[in-house]
């Protein structure tokens, strides 16, 4: 399994501010995932992160709204840029294991914007 | 895309009782997963189990691939199992896991 941490745990935020989440993995990966967790929700990928690559974003999330990086094989950033409400959300790092497709998440940022 | 349905999406126990979880996928899966999000917020890996049966403690899932499904068993339950329980598929076309709606359990002592 992998140990993953998230920075910050928690943030409230004021509107039109942007907010930078921090996923540290104590092991090298190939692929980073990072989920958006809407209050009563299941979990939507909001995108795909290779390293030395730029991240694949699926449908309904676009780059200039959750720019992610992914600067070597332990660590990746999700912003999550002009803030509204609506992104009020739990933000979820994922790995995937080394064997297969086990995925295992980071303890999760809860957001709360004003 | 592939179509994962959890089933009931609510369920209230009295401590020690016992209850099954349903998933139901609409296509062919190279991996499925349950997780337990506790009320912190955190996922909790329970079971990785494409197919056949597992056991781990209380806790026990089978799936059937073939058919599409999977269960997940909780015997005795106690109040720490209350949560939200996730059912997640991994299909090699889309190459990304899909998760269900899933299903919140509430144990009350």
């Amino acid at each position: 399994s992998a140990v993953i941490s998230q920075k910050p745990s928690r943030d409230i935020c004021q509107r039109g501010t942007s907010l930078t989440i921090q996923c540290q993995v104590d092991s090298q990966v190939t692929m980073m995932f990072w989920y958006r967790q809407q209050p009563g929700q299941s979990l939507t990928l909001i995108a795909t992160a290779n390293q030395g690559s730029e991240a694949t974003y699926e449908s309904g999330f676009v780059i200039d709204k959750f720019p992610i990086s992914r600067p070597n094989l332990t660590f990746s950033t999700l912003t999550v840029s002009n803030m509204s409400p609506e992104d009020s959300s739990i933000y979820l790092c994922s790995v995937e294991g080394r064997l297969h497709n086990e995925q295992f998440f980071g303890p999760g940022t809860r957001l709360t914007v004003l | 895309g592939i179509q994962v349905e959890q089933s009931p999406p609510d369920l209230i126990l009295q401590e020690g009782a016992n209850s099954t979880l349903r998933c139901n996928f609409s296509d062919s899966v190279n991996n499925l997963q349950w997780f337990h999000q506790n009320p912190w917020g955190q996922l909790i890996n329970l079971f990785y189990i494409p197919s056949g049966t597992k056991q781990n403690g209380r806790l026990s899932a089978t799936t059937v691939a073939t058919e599409r499904y999977s269960l997940l068993y909780i015997s005795s339950s106690q109040t720490t199992d209350s949560g939200v329980y996730f059912c997640a598929v991994h299909n090699t076309n889309a190459g990304k896991s899909t998760f269900g709606d899933g299903t919140t359990l509430t144990v009350k002592p």
